[in-house]
């Protein structure tokens, strides 16, 4: 079973550019939510994505977006890049829904450069 | 507001021996709580789980204790061996249909052969 998959793996791209990062999901998986991780900030919550729906959104500026697609993969946006938003950007997938609590599993991440 | 806290930034252990790592939280909404090892430049991988509804949950070398008056819950590895060297971070979860994970700062796990 293939796992979670974030393309590109690496991007370097200039301030004022914008950017989307692709996720693919597990098969069979409905939820993707997307994470920054930064060495001051950590592991941080952008959002969260169910059957094409925004379900939940962590505390980022509007530059931030995202979407869903039916068959469940996603994209994330960043547009007018600065140099704060160089991170891992990091898309997990879970089973979700049905009332049980279910892990979410990681793609490996994207690395942004911005300069 | 650090609802997930991991109040030390590292850890050294021997081969063999226990590895304990610790988890504090705040937030008495969360009801589901993970682990994750990560290496740098790569995604978390998910080690184990546990519900608010248990108090112990054992996957082979790995077992994850949680004390919910004391809002704290810890990971213990047994026996430590050197591919655990890692960071762990643990996430919490509250709510059902609601994915968004708060994690910890980490700990780096370190062990000494």
């Amino acid at each position: 079973k293939a796992g979670v998959t974030q393309t590109p793996r690496y991007l370097i791209k200039t301030r004022g550019q914008q950017v989307t990062l692709s996720c693919s999901p597990i098969s069979g998986h409905r939820s993707v939510s997307w994470y920054q991780q930064t060495p001051g900030q950590g592991l941080q919550f952008l959002f969260e994505y169910f059957s094409e729906t925004q379900r939940n959104k962590g505390n980022f500026p509007g530059r931030f977006s995202g979407r869903q697609f039916s068959n469940s993969r996603s994209e994330m946006n960043v547009s007018t890049l600065e140099l704060g938003d160089s991170a891992l950007y990091l898309c997990a997938s879970s089973l979700a829904g049905g009332g049980m609590n279910t892990e979410a599993f990681f793609g490996q991440g994207t690395r942004l450069t911005v300069v | 507001d650090q609802q997930v806290k991991q109040n030390s930034p590292s850890l050294s252990v021997q081969e063999g021996r226990i590895s304990i790592l610790n988890c504090d939280y705040t937030n008495s909404m969360f009801d589901y709580f993970l682990w994750y090892k990560k290496y740098p430049a790569e995604g978390p991988t998910f080690l184990i789980s546990i519900s608010s509804i248990k108090d112990k949950n054992e996957d082979g070398r790995f077992t994850v204790f949680l004390n919910k008056s004391a809002k704290h819950l810890s990971l213990h590895i047994v026996p430590s061996q050197p591919g655990d060297s890692a960071v762990y971070f643990c996430a919490a979860r509250s709510n059902f249909g609601n994915e968004k994970l708060t994690f910890g700062t980490g700990t780096r796990l370190t062990i000494i052969p």
